[in-house]
């Protein structure tokens, strides 16, 4: 059982490139998340899913996109990075939204 | 004003030692509150929810103070591998989703 898996755990990207980080989970949660954590920010949601096929904006949505075309699955794309986007991101997932979070280890970003 | 705040630390303590972290929040219909631990360079991990009545685990105690809209987080007899950033999480508010503190930081020290 491997819980949430995220890929990759580094990057660097240079501006104005694309990528797509995956988050899976084979724990059958219904909802998605992806944050990003930054120094003395704390971890700010991005986008979230509540079912396959749902996506919604979060606190920070702006220069990503998601989606959800499989339950297990919530991609999340970067168009255009900027060295804003420089962060790490977490996905997690839970079975309802009363329930806390599992989360994967993280990706590391680093936009140049 | 943060709904979630904590104090950032850092708190060194020796080892052995009891210390204890307070987070308010503010939104008073929040529902769920829970402490998760990070670890250096990490992803969070769910340290115990808190309830009502209050709630054991070990070294660890958490309690909730609804009235005053804060939860706190007690550890006993301190170890160094409890150095870690220490997250208060609350759901609730305008979302209803987890909504994370800055965190704060506890240095054990030998």
């Amino acid at each position: 059982n491997a819980g949430v898996t995220q890929t990759p755990k580094f990057r660097v990207l240079k501006t104005g490139q694309s990528m797509t980080l995956l988050c899976a989970q084979d724990m059958n949660h219904e909802y998605m998340y992806w944050y990003r954590q930054d120094p003395g920010m704390g971890l700010r949601l991005i986008h979230y899913s509540v079912g396959e096929g749902t996506t919604a904006k979060g606190e920070v949505p702006d220069g990503y996109n998601v989606s959800r075309l499989k339950k297990q699955n919530f991609l999340l794309g970067l168009e255009s990075a900027a060295p804003s986007q420089t962060s790490v991101y977490f996905c997690a997932s839970n079975p309802d939204r009363i329930y806390g979070y599992t989360f994967g280890s993280g990706t590391r970003l680093t936009v140049v | 004003r943060k709904e979630v705040e904590q104090d950032p630390g850092p708190f060194n303590v020796p080892e052995g030692a009891t210390v204890a972290f307070n987070c308010t929040y503010s939104n008073s219909a929040s529902q769920s509150f829970f402490w998760y631990r990070q670890d250096c360079r990490k992803e969070p991990k769910l340290l115990m929810s808190v309830y009502s009545s209050g709630n054991e685990d070990g070294r660890f105690t958490a309690q909730l103070n609804r009235a005053s809209q804060y939860i706190s987080l007690l550890i006993r007899d301190s170890k160094l591998s409890d150095s870690a950033t220490y997250l208060c999480v609350v759901i609730g508010g305008a979302t209803n989703k987890l909504i994370f503190g800055t965190g704060t930081l506890l240095a054990v020290q030998p």
